[in-house]
């Protein structure tokens, strides 16, 4: 199985200021067809997860455009470019490609300082 | 709107069983793999097991293996996780997601495992 890492673990933010996760994959994201199935979720305190970004960088629904995902192959990022209160949550990388399974990496709580 | 509504969930001893229900609405049930995934209290996401549209195929991780069931049942819209000998390292909420690329997830329903 793919195995996902994500750094780092805590990550405190002043509001208004950027914030930037890093995931890593243990093989190659890039799938036969060409396309990297990348995925990052949110999950604020106390909801279930939702999907944030999907094929590395494309917002889903509703997705506030503070939210940007990069990358490539191996190496992932997640930057939320300033801020709010409301991103307090975990957040985790999610892969598709190599399905079955879904693995997901273990997760970075941002939190306000 | 694309909505999944798990059910099912509760306490049961060790060694017991449990099947959980997903009822979806609002896209082609029927097209669409589907998931279950888990969290134990405090952890992270885990995947339990997945299904194929029209139930062909079926998957589960290696901690599951053996005692889960997956299945789905098209005309009701329905996807179902029936757990067996279940353990309390199976408490955990466990949550319906839809697709391969988890683009939508349910609420959750809330498995407790202990005597």
């Amino acid at each position: 199985d793919v195995v996902m890492t994500q750094s780092p673990l805590s990550l405190p933010v002043t509001l208004g200021q950027p914030a930037s996760i890093s995931c890593r994959s243990n093989q190659s994201l890039v799938k036969s067809d060409g396309n990297t199935y990348l995925n990052w979720v949110q999950q604020r305190p106390g909801q279930s997860p939702r999907r944030l970004i999907h094929m590395v960088s494309t917002r889903d629904s509703g997705v506030p455009d503070r939210f940007s995902g990069s990358g490539s192959a191996t190496d992932f990022t997640l930057k939320i470019s300033r801020v709010e209160a409301e991103d307090v949550g975990v957040y985790y990388c999610m892969q598709s490609t190599h399905w079955p399974p879904l693995t997901f990496g273990g997760g970075t709580k941002v939190e306000i300082k | 709107e694309v909505q999944l509504l798990e059910s099912g969930g509760g306490l049961v001893q060790p060694g017991g069983s449990l099947r959980l229900s997903c009822a979806a609405s609002g896209f082609t049930f029927s097209t669409y793999v589907m998931t279950w995934v888990r969290q134990a209290p405090g952890k992270g996401l885990e995947w339990v097991s997945g299904i194929t549209g029209g139930g062909a195929n079926t998957y589960y991780a290696n901690s599951v293996k053996g005692r889960f069931t997956i299945s789905r049942d098209d005309s009701k819209n329905t996807l179902y996780l029936q757990m067996n000998s279940l353990r309390a390292e199976d408490t955990a909420v466990y949550y319906c997601v839809k697709g391969g690329w988890a683009d939508v997830w349910g609420q959750g329903t809330t498995v407790t495992v202990s005597s």
